[in-house]
């Protein structure tokens, strides 16, 4: 069946240090891929979205490639700030199937130290 | 404008005893969908509605399960006889239009968190 895979954590890095969540996919259709930040205390949040390979969706200094080729969606940060300290979840919806349930990973918490 | 409520926000019941779960969409979305969040786990999907209609259930992990959209705006979520296993965040999402739309982004609810003891 269709699912995600993301790196276990806690990932614990200092300020500034380079950050990669790894994610991979199992998808019967195209999907589209996404991925949510739970912050302490609040609700889940779209922090980026591709829904075609080769896209590269963005926000807040993460970046995210498409590549159907490895069925990957690594999230990636090249400076991280305590203020990102929160829960990942990758993810993935299957629209052109018809069908918009999304389908998350296990989530990785992210602890970064000042 | 207001995002997608939930209440209550904390929910402890003994088992064995009917809960309702209340989730109040962004006002004019289409779509409402609730999830079921485990302890340390991803969301899971339970249940999808369009409107008043509900499309997919295939999610709800049994017939003590029930959810219903009568009116196309606030929903409620059911679960009677609760077990301890029904221990989860409860989350709402809503969307503005229906299936097979890419930009269909769901925005989600903060979550009724419910303890089963």
């Amino acid at each position: 069946g269709d699912s995600v895979t993301q790196m276990e954590g806690p990932v614990t890095l200092s300020e500034e240090a380079c950050l990669t969540i790894n994610c991979t996919y199992t998808a019967t259709g195209y999907p589209s891929l996404f991925w949510y930040v739970q912050y302490p205390g609040e609700g889940l949040q779209l922090l980026l979205k591709a829904t075609k390979a080769d896209d590269k969706g963005s926000n807040k200094g993460f970046e995210a490639t498409y590549r159907k080729e490895t069925t990957s969606f690594h999230l990636e940060k090249g400076s991280v700030q305590v203020s990102d300290s929160a829960v990942y979840f990758c993810a993935l919806t299957l629209y052109l199937n018809r069908d918009d349930k999304i389908i998350f990973g296990k989530g990785t918490r992210l602890h970064i130290l000042p | 404008g207001a995002g997608v409520s939930q209440s209550p926000r904390y929910k402890v019941a003994k088992r064995g005893q009917d809960v309702a779960l209340r989730c109040d969409p962004i006002s004019g979305h289409v779509s409402l969908f609730w999830y079921q969040q485990a302890l340390g786990q991803g969301p899971e999907f339970l249940t999808y509605f369009q409107n008043e209609a509900q499309l997919d259930k295939s999610g709800l992990p049994s017939d003590r399960f029930f959810a219903e959209r009568p009116e196309g705006s606030v929903s409620t979520l059911k679960i009677q006889r609760t077990q301890q296993e029904d221990s989860a965040v409860y989350l709402c999402a809503s969307s503005l239009v229906s299936t097979a739309v890419i930009n269909n982004e769901q925005f989600f609810g903060p979550g009724t968190r419910l303890t089963v003891l």
